[in-house]
């Protein structure tokens, strides 16, 4: 069965705090990706990775870095958290570059910013 | 500014009863045209790519059609039962490769 593990479902962190989400798949696919979703509104696209070492910029980039040291592994940084940051998180990789191939997801991080 | 409507944004079904919903993208730099399923507690997990005019596809009793010339996809689901309670998600991906999500259609089955 194929994979995509978040280090946590649910996380409570202080205003300024360091805020580390990890992302884990077993599939050996290139595209690794992060999103947040907020009621009402359609998954934004924060951070995406082709390749290892490798980052692209989504739609909503700013507050958050990320990292991908190896192919299997997305990490998404919030470098001083605030409490507009406070979002439901998800991971997804998928296959290659085509458009024709599905994200899996992995189950969500519920983050809440006090 | 791409946008990706989803229609209605809520929907209580009677079990038993046949539905559908629709997903609105633009016409224009078409790619390809997700559908997403996410029950509550899970993961989003993918239904459909569909990527040509007039492609339509099938999964058990849902299935899906794309008209790319007028921007938009239906989903239909026939004899619904309480597992198909869930949010739907289509997401559009234009040339740059990107994907576009709507907001989701929420379906709820009344037993």
């Amino acid at each position: 069965d194929v994979k995509v593990t978040q280090s946590s479902r649910y996380l409570v962190k202080r205003t300024g705090e360091k805020v580390f989400l990890e992302c884990v798949q077993d599939m050996d696919h290139e595209n690794m990706f992060w999103y947040r979703q907020d009621p009402g509104l359609g998954l934004r696209l924060i951070y995406f990775s082709y390749d290892v070492k490798m980052k692209e910029k989504g739609d909503i980039p700013e507050g958050y870095s990320v990292s991908r040291e190896k192919k299997e592994r997305f990490s998404l940084i919030l470098e001083s958290a605030s409490t507009n940051q406070t979002s439901m998180y998800l991971c997804a990789s998928s296959l290659g570059t085509s458009g024709y191939n599905e994200q899996f997801f992995g189950p969500g991080t519920r983050l809440t910013v006090l | 500014i791409l946008n990706v409507e989803q229609s209605p944004q809520s929907l209580h079904v009677q079990e038993g009863d046949s539905t559908n919903f629709t997903c609105s993208f633009p016409s224009s730099n078409f790619y390809a045209l997700h559908w997403y399923r996410w029950e509550t507690a899970k993961s989003p997990e993918a239904l459909f790519v569909m990527t040509l005019n007039g492609d339509e596809k099938k999964k058990g009793r849902i299935s899906a059609t794309l008209n790319t010339k007028e921007g938009y996809s239906y989903l239909y689901i026939k004899g619904s039962q309480p597992e198909d309670s869930a949010t739907y998600l289509c997401a559009f991906m234009d040339s740059n490769y990107q994907l576009i999500w709507g907001a989701g259609t929420k379906l709820i089955i009344k037993p």
